[in-house]
Order: structure tokens, then C-alpha cells, then sequence
């Protein structure tokens, strides 16, 4: 079992509409958790941090729950610029202990 | 304007030929890290390195050198005796270990034929 998994999709939804993702780790001591956004053949680029007490970033929503081991990213009034590869990172505060899922595939449909 | 280069964007080799990628940061950040992407799959750690003239393996160091001789660079060397290289090559920095977020270059794209 991989130690954060995350659904490949890809999701194909329409322009406006919502989605989420989720992300599962596996290791209970995981300490800190982010979403990256990946395009098409570029680097990944920071979404947000994900703190205990959730945050939310304009359209989007970042949830962790440590008690069943996973992040969600939510994504609200979904625009044609959100297409991209969504990264799911875990991190048990040691540079050897990044985790990086294998990303979720997100296209939003005129 | 603070961030993080690689070069080159694409790079070209004969199998069993040594290549070496560059990565420069101007973040002053301690911490620096180099990653592979495979079509479809996610980022896997080859090395990184958390403070000057000190580096640790990652996951899939066979194959890959490092050297941190300054705090603003971190070059990686793919040698022959990796099997695979074909790759999409990350570098990546943050301001220490991996509790905080990290800063990614625009990437190398290796192919070796």
C-alpha cells in the first residue's frame, strides 16, 4: 500500500461546478500536509498548506482529518484555469519523509 | 526576483555518457532537494541536502550524485550506471526541513537514447 494515495481521476467536470478531492496517508505520524498544482509539463507550484483547523483560499478549501487519515481539497465555482494535476504532499517533518502523491487529473469542460 | 533555476529545460544524451543538471536558488533557503517524475506517477526523492557540504539519499539514489559546495547551488550528476534515465528532473528548495512548503525550477527534461 502506498503510503499516500490519491484517486488518479481524472476528474472532467463543467465550468462553475464543484468538486473535491481527497488524499490518504497511511503513517499516523505525519505532521504536515500541502496541495500543489501541477500543469502539463511544468514544475508544481504550491496551492496551500493545510493546517488542522482547515483553510480556505479564495475558491479554495483545504480540510485535514487526522483521526481518518486524510486531506480534501475543495474547489468552488470551478474555472477553465483550474485544469491541472492536483499533488497530495505528506511530510513527517524530515527531509527524507516528503511524501508526494501521484496526483489527482482535474479538467473543467466549457 | 527571488526563485529557483534549472538548466537546461532539455538535454540530449548518448547512453553511457555521465550529465550533470544544474539547480541555483536565490531564496536563501538551507534546504534543497532533487526529485524524478515519471509520466504518470508522482515525484520520487533522489537526494537532498540541508545544510552546505552535507547531503543524504533519497529514495532512488543509485545511479545519481550530488555535491553542495554553496549554499545557492546543487548540481546533480546522472551517470551511466543509472539504468533508466529518462526523466523529468525537479530541484526544489525550502527554508529547512520538510515541514515547510517547497519552492520547485522549471524543471529539466532528460532523454537518453
Amino acid at each position: 500500500r502506498k503510503e499516500v494515495e490519491q484517486d488518479p481521476g481524472p476528474f472532467n467536470v463543467p465550468e462553475g461546478a464543484t468538486v473535491a478531492f481527497n488524499c490518504t496517508y497511511s503513517n499516523s505520524a505525519s505532521q504536515s500536509f500541502f496541495w500543489y498544482r501541477q500543469d502539463c509539463r511544468k514544475e508544481p507550484k504550491l496551492l496551500m498548506s493545510v493546517y488542522s483547523s482547515g483553510n480556505e483560499d479564495g475558491r479554495f478549501t483545504a480540510q485535514l482529518n487526522r483521526a481518518s487519515q486524510y486531506i480534501s481539497l475543495l474547489i468552488r465555482d470551478s474555472k477553465l484555469s483550474d485544469s491541472a494535476t492536483y499533488l497530495c504532499v505528506v511530510s513527517r517533518s524530515s527531509a527524507s519523509k516528503i511524501i508526494f502523491g501521484s496526483g489527482t487529473r482535474l479538467s473543467i469542460r466549457p | 526576483d527571488g526563485g529557483i533555476t534549472q538548466s537546461p529545460k532539455y538535454l540530449f544524451r548518448k547512453e553511457g555518457q555521465n550529465v550533470t543538471l544544474s539547480c541555483e536558488q536565490n531564496l536563501n533557503h538551507d534546504a534543497m532537494y532533487w526529485y524524478r517524475q515519471d509520466p504518470g506517477q508522482g515525484l520520487r526523492l533522489i537526494y537532498y541536502s540541508q545544510i552546505v557540504n552535507d547531503f543524504q539519499k533519497g529514495d532512488i539514489a543509485e545511479g545519481y550524485s550530488v555535491s553542495r559546495e554553496k549554499k545557492e547551488s546543487f548540481p546533480l550528476t546522472v551517470t551511466s550506471a543509472q539504468k533508466n534515465p529518462t526523466a523529468f528532473y525537479l530541484c526544489a528548495s525550502s527554508i529547512t526541513d520538510g515541514a515547510y512548503e517547497q519552492y520547485f525550477g522549471p524543471g529539466t527534461r532528460l532523454t537518453v537514447t
